[in-house]
């Protein structure tokens, strides 16, 4: 079955810098664009970014664009979010999820991000 | 930037239907999907593609988009579909990906 794990949160200062992992298993990995969404503690899911099956098209959301850079490593079935100049208002829970049809058919767990000032 | 709305709460006795509405402009000309969300649980897609529902989602989820508006239904509520509800489209001319507000349906 398809499992997408996510991993590499934790507290952090303003401005400083994280990276994000998400393992993937159970589908063709290297086939599937793959997305970031976050979610800010009681507030509503908010798209971050995607990648394309082989990593050639990137696009970001405007309020990550410039900071936040989106890759994989298809031999490792690994999908990554750099997050640098952090802000007290990147704090949220990001998913990694998979995209069929324009819609995100399976999500992770989701790991926390806490920007601390 | 393309922005999508829906209504903050819908409340809706058990047995009844509940629609929930979610608008944009010339949403009927994109593909709309809906997600689930309970508590501490990551979100699940209950409609996609306007009026599609994957496989392990009750038949009472249904789905229809035209014109400005898409709207998720859920016929014969049970307690258990008692969650947050957020709408998605696809903005072909930006190739991004937006989600509407959120709304909270509650089974009372």
């Amino acid at each position: 079955q398809v499992q997408l794990v996510e991993s590499g949160g934790g507290v952090v200062q303003t401005g400083e810098s994280l990276r994000l992992s998400c393992t993937a298993s159970g589908f063709t990995f290297g086939s599937s664009a793959m997305h970031w969404v976050r979610q800010a503690p009681g507030k509503g899911l908010e798209w971050v970014a995607v990648i394309s099956y082989d990593g050639t098209e990137k696009n970001h959301g405007d309020s990550v664009k410039g900071r936040f850079t989106i890759s994989r490593d298809n031999a490792r079935n690994t999908l990554h979010l750099q997050m640098n100049s952090l802000r007290a208002e990147d704090t949220a829970v990001y998913y990694c999820a998979k995209v069929k049809m324009n819609s995100f058919d399976f999500w992770g767990q989701g790991t926390l991000v806490t920007v601390s000032s | 930037s393309y922005e999508l709305t829906q209504p903050p709460s819908v409340t809706v006795s058990p047995g009844q239907t509940a629609s929930i509405t979610c608008s944009g402009d010339k949403l009927g000309d994109k593909y709309a999907s809906w997600y689930q969300q309970k508590p501490g649980q990551s979100p699940v897609v209950v409609i996609y593609q306007d009026t599609k529902r994957p496989s392990g989602i009750p038949e009472r989820f249904s789905g229809s988009n035209s014109g400005n508006i898409a709207t998720l239904t859920i016929s014969g509520t049970q307690a258990t579909d008692e969650a947050d509800y957020y709408c998605q489209a696809w903005d072909g001319s930006t190739a991004l990906y937006v989600f509407g507000p959120g709304t909270k349906v509650t089974v009372l």
